[in-house]
């Protein structure tokens, strides 16, 4: 059974850090990319960024370039957002998604965690 | 940026009765556009990717139709646990993969 799992979401000021982890679990890890879609609170969804299943290429929404960045860990199954400079209009729940093509690139998403919610205020 | 427009933004309707949810792209994604189920306190779900194609797991009171830049997400008679919001998204020309707001199907 394909598992995510976020964690690391919380309480931050303007300008701060955060990371997150999302352990996944009953799936070959190492062969999907990864995204992280973000939803602010009453609104739609929002693609924040990408990686590929090597961890050789990583996308970035315009908004969150230059501040976030996205990583992974093949050996533990883990793939990480790293957020610095965190404005008011990053507060969302941010979900990690699983790329439906194995070995390949859909770059349509089959399976979701639950979301790490993240609020950026003083 | 490829903008994706949905329509209506909300849908009321009855159990039974079928919903057809639109989705309209800036420009051509040709057929790649999935469409997300999402309920309350939920993650989203797969419903259909590559426009027509169910996901694993999804009754086939759901179908998807179109290309280029009009596409529909059709629900032949809904049962309660339909309503929900839908989404569509693009993977066609990217970065950014993009959404669309969504359209709220809800009981009549």
């Amino acid at each position: 059974e394909v598992q995510l799992l976020e964690s690391g979401g919380g309480l931050v000021q303007p300008g701060g850090s955060l990371s997150l982890s999302c352990a996944a679990s009953g799936f070959a890890f190492s062969s999907y990319a990864m995204s992280w879609v973000r939803q602010a609170p009453g609104k739609g969804l929002e693609w924040v960024s990408s990686i590929r299943g090597g961890g050789g290429s990583t996308y970035y929404a315009d908004s969150v370039k230059g501040r976030f960045t996205i990583s992974r860990d093949n050996s533990g199954n883990t793939l990480f957002l790293h957020m610095n400079s965190l404005r008011a209009e990053d507060t969302a729940l941010y979900y990690c998604a699983k790329d439906r093509i194995r070995l390949g690139y859909g770059w349509d998403f089959d399976y979701w965690g639950q979301g790490s919610l993240v609020t950026v205020s003083s | 940026e490829i903008v994706l427009t949905q329509s209506p933004a909300t849908l009321s309707l009855s159990p039974g009765e079928r919903a057809t949810l639109s989705c309209r792209a800036s420009q051509s994604v040709r057929t790649y556009l999935a469409w997300y189920q999402q309920k309350p306190g939920q993650a989203p779900r797969l419903l259909i990717y590559d426009a027509s194609n169910r996901a694993t797991g999804i009754p086939a009171r759901f179908s998807g139709s179109g290309s280029g830049t009009d596409f529909t997400l059709t629900i032949s008679s809904l049962e309660p646990e339909d309503f929900a919001v839908y989404y569509c998204q693009q993977r066609s020309i990217w970065p950014p993969l993009t959404f669309g707001g969504g359209t709220k199907v809800e009981i009549k």
